[in-house]
């Protein structure tokens, strides 16, 4: 079955560093969702990615889907404590709907101030 | 103020007990799921409903079950047969009229069986 793959696992950086998480998908998607989980808390949606080379900004995130549509990234610039928590993406399942998610596992950043 | 409830925020059961966990939106979606997570392990699908009266097995359905009798109910009983089910419970829900393209999660519950 469909597999979606991120990495890091972990990441700790120093207030400042820049961080990069990686999501691989096994299957070419039609779109990419970014959900960020602070730590005791739930999931909430960042962004979606629908086009091919597509490339968002929200502030100092970077969002990034691949040409082939089978993997993207979030590129944190000069990271701050309220950073911290776990990001994951989701990709639709087979079949394309959004109506069923494949969610990565997740990387954790942590953030040293 | 639009969103999803989960009650109660923290649950502890002894082994062998039937437990169900609350989930109630009032986003008017169509479609609500349950998940569950552990640590390292991301968010697994256990049960989904696109509608009324209509759900469908996740991943991981063994020793759960769920009911969806009202739009803006999805109850989940864990139940004995549930043989690990120590995890935070996550409720979620999402809409046709947005192509799903986003899904609202819910507090979660924090599950500890004795």
């Amino acid at each position: 079955g469909q597999q979606v793959m991120q990495i890091p696992q972990y990441q700790h950086v120093q207030e400042g560093e820049d961080f990069t998480t990686y999501c691989n998908s096994s299957t070419t998607l039609s779109n990419i969702q970014w959900y960020k989980q602070r730590p005791g808390g739930h999931p909430v949606f960042l962004i979606q990615l629908v086009k091919s080379g597509e490339v968002k900004k929200q502030k100092r995130l970077t969002f990034q889907f691949g040409e082939a549509k089978k993997n993207s990234s979030l590129h944190i610039t000069a990271t701050q404590t309220t950073d911290v928590g776990t990001y994951f993406c989701a990709g639709p399942r087979s079949g394309g709907s959004n109506y069923k998610l494949t969610f990565g596992k997740g990387t954790l950043l942590t953030v040293n101030p | 103020d639009g969103g999803i409830t989960q009650s109660p925020k923290y649950l502890f059961r002894k082994e062998g007990q039937n437990v169900t966990l609350s989930c109630e939106q009032n986003l008017n979606h169509d479609a609500m799921y349950w998940y569950r997570q552990d640590p390292g392990q991301g968010l697994r699908l256990i049960y989904y409903s696109q509608i009324v009266n209509d759900f469908q097995k996740g991943d991981i359905a063994e020793g759960y079950s769920v009911s969806r009798e009202k739009k803006e109910s999805f109850p989940l009983t864990v139940t004995s047969a549930q043989k690990n089910p120590t995890a935070f419970y996550l409720c979620a829900s999402s809409s046709p009229q947005r192509n799903y393209n986003e899904q609202f999660f819910g507090p979660g519950t924090r599950l500890t069986v004795l």
